[in-house]
């Protein structure tokens, strides 16, 4: 199984809503990423977890916060958000110190209003 | 500074065609790895290829083909015999270290559009 699946496919929040963005992966890795995605550009790294720990935070605003409950699952928590963040998020996942490709999952499409 | 340059916003291929998507790249690293993923509308980024500095033949993947030189800092995507499946955003990609920590992520390039005709 090379899958990654994500939850929701679609979401549309308001700017004082709080919301969640789920991804789950059975394949044993022990890597876990989240990527930013906005239209028309490549996406852009925000987290890595690696065995459950938060490894890389690029810089990403408090109003994203992140969990890894267990190897499996990773999340996004939303709150506060702005129009402009409004994007495709996308989760992926590899093996810890695996050089070559790192699976992804199919996004989840934001929409801030 | 962008280490990984794609120049051909968009390329059109007539189906069952051979088409060449460009990407060069910039490092000081002497090992390091590039990867070309294929983003279809649905959103989905797909592995195709990879490529490690040290490897001595170019990767190939089915109809995926890599041509790599090293000396031209160059890891042009090859399609062969092209498909209408193949419409579809391809990014090529780096990997680069983040700072002392040990891990490493993917830098993309701003990606090619391919689009496939009958």
């Amino acid at each position: 199984d090379t899958e990654v699946t994500q939850t929701p496919k679609h979401l549309v929040m308001g700017m004082t809503n709080k919301k969640s963005l789920k991804c789950e992966q059975h394949m044993g890795h022990r890597a876990m990423y989240w990527y930013k995605q906005k239209a028309k550009k490549p996406p852009e790294l925000m987290f890595v977890y690696s065995y459950e720990k938060l490894s890389i935070n690029e810089s990403v605003p408090s109003r994203f916060s992140p969990e890894c409950p267990n190897s499996s699952l990773l999340n996004l928590h939303l709150h506060a958000l702005q129009p402009e963040d409004s994007a495709l998020y996308l989760c992926a996942s590899s093996q810890r110190d695996s050089p070559y490709e790192q699976y992804f999952g199919p996004g989840t499409r934001l929409t801030v209003t | 500074a962008q280490k990984i340059t794609q120049t051909q916003p968009g390329m059109f291929v007539q189906e069952k065609e051979a088409v060449t998507l460009d990407c060069t790249y910039d490092t000081s690293d002497p090992s390091y790895g590039l990867f070309w993923y294929k983003q279809p509308s649905s959103g989905e980024m797909i592995f195709l290829i990879y490529q490690g500095s040290y490897d001595q033949q170019n990767a190939t993947e089915g109809r995926y083909s890599l041509n790599f030189q090293k000396a031209r800092k160059s890891a042009n995507l090859v399609i062969s015999a092209s498909q209408l499946g193949d419409s579809a955003m391809y990014f090529c990609a780096m990997r680069e270290g983040v700072g002392n920590t040990g891990f490493q992520k993917l830098v993309f390039g701003t990606g090619t559009r391919l689009l496939v005709s009958p």
